[in-house]
Formats: C-alpha cells, structure tokens, sequence
C-alpha cells in the first residue's frame, strides 16, 4: 500500500490548459508539501500544509492554486499553464511540522507542456 | 548565493571506496540536516538525518555535521554499484515547515 500516492504519473498538455494532480498520504500525517523539481534536479518547496491549513507559501504564480479538503489529501490545480511549468511535481508528507520531522515523498508527476 | 550548496558532480569511485559527499548552508541558524537518495526517474528517499555537531553512523552511511563551518557530509563506506544516484542535502532553516534543497550531487560506482 502506497504511503504518499500522487496521480497522473504523467501529464502532457498544451500552453495555456489547466490542470489538476492529486496526492493523498495513508500514513496519518499532519503535514503536507508541494516541491518542484527542474531540470537540473534542484527541488524547491512550493507549498505547505499542516491540518488543511496553508502555513508556507512560497514565491508561486497564483495560477498555482494548492487545495487541501482535509490532512490526508493536497490536490494542485495549475491555470493557463505555461512552458516554464514543465517539471517534476512531488507531494510529500511528515508526521507534524517542525525541524525534525522526516518528509515521505510521492512518486512524481511528470509534467509537459507543449 | 544559494541557500545550500553541493557539488553537481559526478563524483565517480570505484567499487569498495569512500565516497564522501559535502553540502555547505547558508542560515547559521539551521536547526536539522538530512541526506536524501534520489535514483534516476523516482522519488527522494531520506538515507540520514543529523542534529547535532559530530558524527551519526547507520550501517555504511555516516553523517558529519559541522555547525561552526556550516557543512554537512555524507560517507559511504564500501560503495556499491547500486549507491550510484544522486545524493540530495536538505535544510531546515529554523522554519516550522520550510526545508531547503541543495541541487544534489550525482554519484557513481563504478564495478
């Protein structure tokens, strides 16, 4: 059983559509983030909740909109994608926030944007 | 200048080797250090987490964390073809929720 599970693994979309990935976590954790990784592998936080509620939010284009219906699902909609959006997505999770709190991190989603 | 700082690589070893991995940040005030193992195509997987100043061991991974010079290293003793990946340093920077990335360093060991 997945512990960190996001869908699609893959997207591959045109500029200017909007889309959706998903990420819900089976491990009861209170924590959840949203990274992006580039080309050149460096993976940089986007967002992060703790309980539903939006605790980091870090320079993101509000075409960016995280959603989060409760702690163990954060779903990211991403309007009129650009060609720059092109990269990995990770979701992760971790126990509670804090320094020492351990990030468990999903599979990925692939995005494209032709 | 990044928040933390690695050396893209690729650092190569024979089989049976060291590696040693290094990461410099920025923030005197960083609170945790972790060392993450990233393959190609798949998901950061944490190999080790530090705290304090000195050396925590696990199997044939050891962590150094030098607080004073602002770094963090990662030895791999008896290096494996399969620890060939790429090795990513995080930092929390005395944020509740907010780690930082270096952009990894790719190793690779070579049978």
């Amino acid at each position: 059983d997945t512990a960190v599970s996001q869908t699609p693994k893959y997207l591959v979309t045109q500029m200017g559509n909007d889309k959706s990935i998903k990420c819900e976590q089976n491990l009861g954790h209170d924590t959840m983030y949203w990274y992006k990784q580039d080309s050149k592998k460096f993976l940089k936080i986007m967002f992060s909740y703790n309980n539903k509620e939006l605790i980091i939010n870090e320079t993101v284009p509000n075409r960016f909109s995280p959603k989060s219906p409760d702690k163990a699902h954060l779903n990211l909609h991403i309007n009129s994608l650009e060609l720059g959006d092109s990269a990995v997505y990770f979701c992760a999770s971790s126990q509670a926030g804090g320094p020492k709190n351990i990030q468990y991190f999903g599979a990925g989603t692939r995005l494209s944007v032709l | 200048q990044k928040e933390v700082e690695q050396n893209s690589g690729p650092l190569s070893v024979p089989e049976g080797a060291i590696a040693s991995l290094n990461c410099t940040y920025s923030d005197r005030g960083s609170q945790s250090f972790f060392w993450y193992r990233q393959y190609s195509g798949k998901s950061p997987e944490l190999i080790m987490s530090i705290y304090s100043n000195g050396d925590k061991e696990d199997g044939r991974f050891t962590a150094q964390l030098n607080k004073a010079s602002q770094y963090v290293s990662l030895l791999i003793r008896d290096s494996q073809p399969s620890d060939s990946a790429t090795y990513l340093c995080a930092v929390n920077m005395n944020n509740f929720n907010k780690f930082y990335f270096g952009s990894g360093t790719k190793l690779n060991v070579k049978p």
